[in-house]
């Protein structure tokens, strides 16, 4: 049972490139989520989608794009990366995204530094 | 605006209890989650609340007051692997707010 994977795990990129992180998960969940980390803040939202082919912004959205073609895949883009995107970013599932009180299961990470 | 409080860090001993305490103030509230997130991994599901009270689950126990806004976990008999950061979340307008996070650390 593989859960949620990520990949890649690390990734080191120059400013300006155009990066594509992967999220995989195998529980055929509704909800994938996107998030990042950075010190001295909580989770927030990039991207999150309710089902294949719906999808909505979060939070930070600006300079990330995302699509869902297959509910088990949520691949998040860096169109034009720029150092402020340097950060953990963190994929999610969860079984409903409602009122309900189903968690949200997270995936390994990706550690992403732009030079 | 949407608003998620913790202490930033505390020390607690081996064998000890510790509470970590979250105030809130949001525009909606369907529930209150915490996650505990050791240093390099994920964020693993600890617990949720949505009515007033203590909701208990062997060594973790959480606390909700929702007319105060406020939650706690509680900690008891601590170990050294309970050394790590300890998130809360709330449940608004079907989106997590999530707080920083209290990093706690354990000394023998």
């Amino acid at each position: 049972d593989a859960g949620i994977t990520q990949s890649p795990r690390y990734k080191i990129t120059e400013t300006g490139r155009q990066v594509t992180l992967m999220c995989h998960q195998t529980w055929s969940h509704s909800y994938m989520f996107w998030y990042r980390q950075d010190l001295g803040h909580g989770l927030r939202l990039i991207y999150y989608s309710a089902a294949a082919d719906i999808t909505d912004k979060g939070e930070v959205p600006d300079g990330y794009v995302v699509s869902r073609s297959k509910t088990e895949n949520f691949p998040l883009t860096l169109e034009s990366a720029t150092r402020s995107q340097t950060s953990v970013y963190f994929c999610a599932s969860s079984e409903s995204g409602g009122i309900s009180s189903y968690e949200q299961y997270f995936g390994p990470g990706t550690r992403l530094t732009v030079t | 605006g949407q608003n998620i409080d913790q202490p930033t860090e505390m020390t607690a001993t081996e064998g000890a209890i510790v509470q970590i305490n979250c105030t809130y103030q949001t525009s909606g509230f369907n529930g209150l989650f915490w996650y505990q997130q050791h240093a390099g991994e994920a964020p693993t599901f600890l617990s949720y609340n949505v009515l007033d009270g203590l909701e208990e689950k062997g060594r973790f126990s959480s606390f909700l007051s929702r007319s105060k806004g406020y939650s706690y976990l509680l900690l008891k008999e601590l170990q050294m692997k309970d050394s790590a950061s300890y998130l809360c979340a709330v449940k608004s307008n079907y989106q997590l707010i999530w707080g920083a996070g209290t990093k706690l650390i354990i000394k023998p």
